[in-house]
């Protein structure tokens, strides 16, 4: 099946510092990507969808400033999550899908756990 | 916002038993997605069954969709301790991609 890389696995940073998180598919082209957070025991919360070439577009209640999205291949997308603090600290999960058609399957990367402290 | 609710939250049960989950959904939707989490893991997609689909298998799973009540259900059978893990299903709508995800259910298969 499609493969989506993610890297860092995880990553501890200072307060004010940025933080980015790269998501890759391996096997395929994706001119779409998306980014989800999810929050300990909870569910997966859609933040933005990466367009290859164009500018991300994002969910309701989700800083364009803060979550900086940059789609500059079809293999790759970047979330930089910038001037972090502690109530970022989240586990980032990236995905993408090989077809074009709504019903594909989303494959997902294995996700991006950050501590902000 | 999360329109996909699970239940039920938490579901323990023990090797061999079946488990069933269910989730329910308020908008229309264009297909519906299992998904399983491991603990602090990414998710393996499990099955996807379209709206105009009603039952699905797939292994020891098998996925049912009702779309006037807006609901779909997921059976586990012959539970392994191995299943332990996370259960979201998620809807696709009519935007190219995007999933809502519900709430989760945790399930538990004792040795």
């Amino acid at each position: 099946g499609a493969v989506v890389s993610q890297h860092p696995s995880w990553v501890i940073c200072k307060s004010g510092t940025s933080v980015k998180i790269e998501c890759r598919s391996l096997d395929f082209q994706a001119t779409t990507m998306f980014w989800y957070r999810q929050f300990p025991k909870q569910s997966l919360m859609l933040m933005a969808t990466s367009n290859e070439g164009s500018k991300a577009t994002y969910e309701q209640g989700v800083e364009k400033d803060k979550f900086l999205i940059n789609h500059a291949s079809l293999t790759l997308s970047t979330l930089t999550v910038t001037s972090a603090h502690p109530e970022d600290s989240s586990f980032y999960i990236c995905s993408a899908n090989p077809g074009t058609r709504s019903t594909d399957t989303q494959y997902f990367g294995p996700g991006t756990r950050l501590t902000v402290l | 916002s999360q329109q996909g609710e699970e239940d039920p939250q938490a579901l323990s049960i023990q090797e061999g038993e079946n488990a069933t989950m269910n989730c329910s959904y308020k908008t229309s939707i264009n297909n519906l997605q299992w998904y399983r989490q491991n603990s602090g893991r990414g998710l393996v997609h499990l099955i996807l069954i379209r709206s105009n689909e009603r039952e699905k298998h797939s292994g020891r799973l098998r996925v049912t969709l009702d779309t006037s009540k807006k609901s779909s259900s997921l059976l586990i059978t012959a539970s392994r301790a191995a299943d332990t893990a996370s259960y979201f299903c998620a809807t696709g709508g009519t935007s190219y991609g995007k999933l809502t995800f519900g709430q989760g259910t945790i399930l538990t298969v004792h040795p």
